[in-house]
């Protein structure tokens, strides 16, 4: 099957730092990659909807300087956690949608998740 | 608008035991309908999904589930859990051509040896 991979798995850093989570598809081409958020047993939040080669389409409420996302090639999106703070801490997950029409079964693949800790 | 709503955000049984986790949905289209499972600090992983194709669907592990439209649900069921069946499920839904998932908040599974 379609395999997601995230890196890193788990990051520490510092108040006010940056933090780089990459997305990538192993073995398929995705034009389409999305972003969760996840608190502690909660469910997941969708943060935006990255389509390659386009401006990220963020859900209401999510801070879009704050969230950077970039999808620069069919196989990796990538989100930029800006200014980190303690409130940031959270289970990120990304996914990537096989398929590439509208009208197509769109399937997602979810990568294992990244736990930040924001100290 | 899409919506789903899981019954009891947790659901214990004993080891042998069946499993019922409750999903009911709303679409004003056509839906997918999808079960995942989550074990601790990993990401999610596909049990099963309904996509118009047969009512009754099979997953992996033994899991199972019916897409009833007349009551707009999707529960999932096992005839026998096992202790490996401990984790959190989430339904999920989203519409053909749709780009977004909408999960449910999700149900704690607890097996009892």
């Amino acid at each position: 099957g379609a395999v997601v991979s995230q890196h890193p798995s788990w990051v520490i850093c510092k108040s006010g730092t940056s933090v780089k989570i990459e997305c990538r598809s192993l073995d398929f081409q995705a034009t389409t990659m999305f972003w969760y958020r996840q608190f502690p047993k909660q469910s997941l939040m969708l943060m935006a909807t990255s389509n390659e080669g386009s401006k990220a389409t963020y859900e209401q409420g999510v801070e879009k300087d704050k969230f950077l996302i970039n999808h620069a090639s069919l196989t990796l999106s990538t989100l930029t956690v800006t200014s980190a703070h303690p409130e940031d801490s959270s289970f990120y997950i990304c996914s990537a949608r096989l398929g590439t029409g509208l009208s197509s079964y769109n399937e997602q693949f979810f990568g294992p998740g990244t736990r930040l800790t924001v100290l | 608008a899409q919506s789903v709503t899981q019954l009891g955000s947790h659901v214990s049984v004993s080891e042998g035991a069946l499993v019922l986790l409750r999903c009911n949905y709303s679409s004003s289209v056509p839906p997918y309908l999808f079960w995942y499972v989550q074990y601790p600090n990993q990401g999610l992983q596909l049990l099963l999904k309904y996509t118009s194709a047969a009512t009754l669907v099979k997953g992996i592990n033994g899991f199972e589930a019916e897409f009833k439209k007349s009551e707009t649900s999707f529960h999932l069921t096992k005839p026998s859990a096992h202790m490996s069946d401990a984790a959190e499920y989430f339904c999920a839904v989203t519409h053909t051509g749709g780009f977004k998932t909408i999960f449910g908040a999700g149900t704690r599974l607890f097996v009892k040896a």
